[in-house]
């Protein structure tokens, strides 16, 4: 079935440096993506989303971006910190429910 | 400033006994959803809820029931636990669900024997 992927299970970065954590989607009616963080022990939380009109969307010290024609979503974080050492999830809504479809996670280790 | 909140954090259980996971959000959030999340796996959708009276089901609905009898409370029901459910399950909640991020509690850890 259609599902939502990541390319790389663990991502290993030096504090400071940029991360770049890809995922891939098969669902080319998905009209809304979401990334979470998920901290041990803890329920995944909203970092940003972005909606199928746009292509980049910006945070705080995080970017998102979204190429539909290659069905590609990549969230960017900026002079990454310890903090941000986490699991790190892509998802998308697949239906006008609103239900939610996952991919697995990477897995990212800020290094000092 | 509660946003989501479950209950029990831990709990172990013995195959085929029954027990109810609660869910309770205070941001009068309509869309309500139990997830569960396997090692090393993403989360997988089990039941949802659109609004008070409204229920369906997910991916992974087997063994489980929902009801939905007020906006703020989503329990979650084991209706005879096999070692199969063992998991860390999440409640979340959302505006509309549609185009919503959707806000999720710490998550219930349940240990079947």
């Amino acid at each position: 079935g259609e599902s939502v992927g990541l390319h790389l299970p663990t991502l290993s970065v030096q504090e400071g440096d940029n991360s770049i954590i890809n995922c891939a989607y098969s669902n080319s009616a998905s009209d809304y993506f979401i990334w979470y963080k998920q901290e041990s022990g803890k329920g995944p939380q909203f970092i940003i989303d972005i909606r199928s009109n746009m292509d980049k969307r910006q945070g705080q010290r995080v970017t998102v971006l979204l190429n539909k024609t290659v069905k590609h979503l990549s969230l960017q974080i900026a002079a990454t910190q310890p903090g941000d050492s986490a699991v790190y999830f892509c998802a998308e809504i697949t239906d006008s429910w609103g239900k939610l479809q996952f991919g697995a996670g990477t897995q990212v280790v800020v290094t000092p | 400033n509660a946003g989501v909140t479950q209950t029990p954090k831990f709990q172990v259980l013995k195959t085929g006994q029954s027990m109810t996971l609660q869910c309770a959000q205070d941001m009068n959030h309509e869309y309500m959803s139990w997830y569960r999340q396997d090692p090393g796996m993403g989360l997988r959708l089990i039941h949802y809820s659109v609004g008070a009276g409204i229920t369906d089901q997910g991916e992974v609905p087997n063994g489980y029931n929902v009801s939905r009898s007020t906006t703020e409370d989503f329990p979650l029901r084991l209706l005879s636990a096999a070692p199969s459910q063992t998991s860390v399950y999440f409640c979340a909640s959302s505006y509309s669900g549609v185009n919503q991020p959707q806000h999720f509690g710490d998550g219930t850890r349940l240990s079947i024997l």
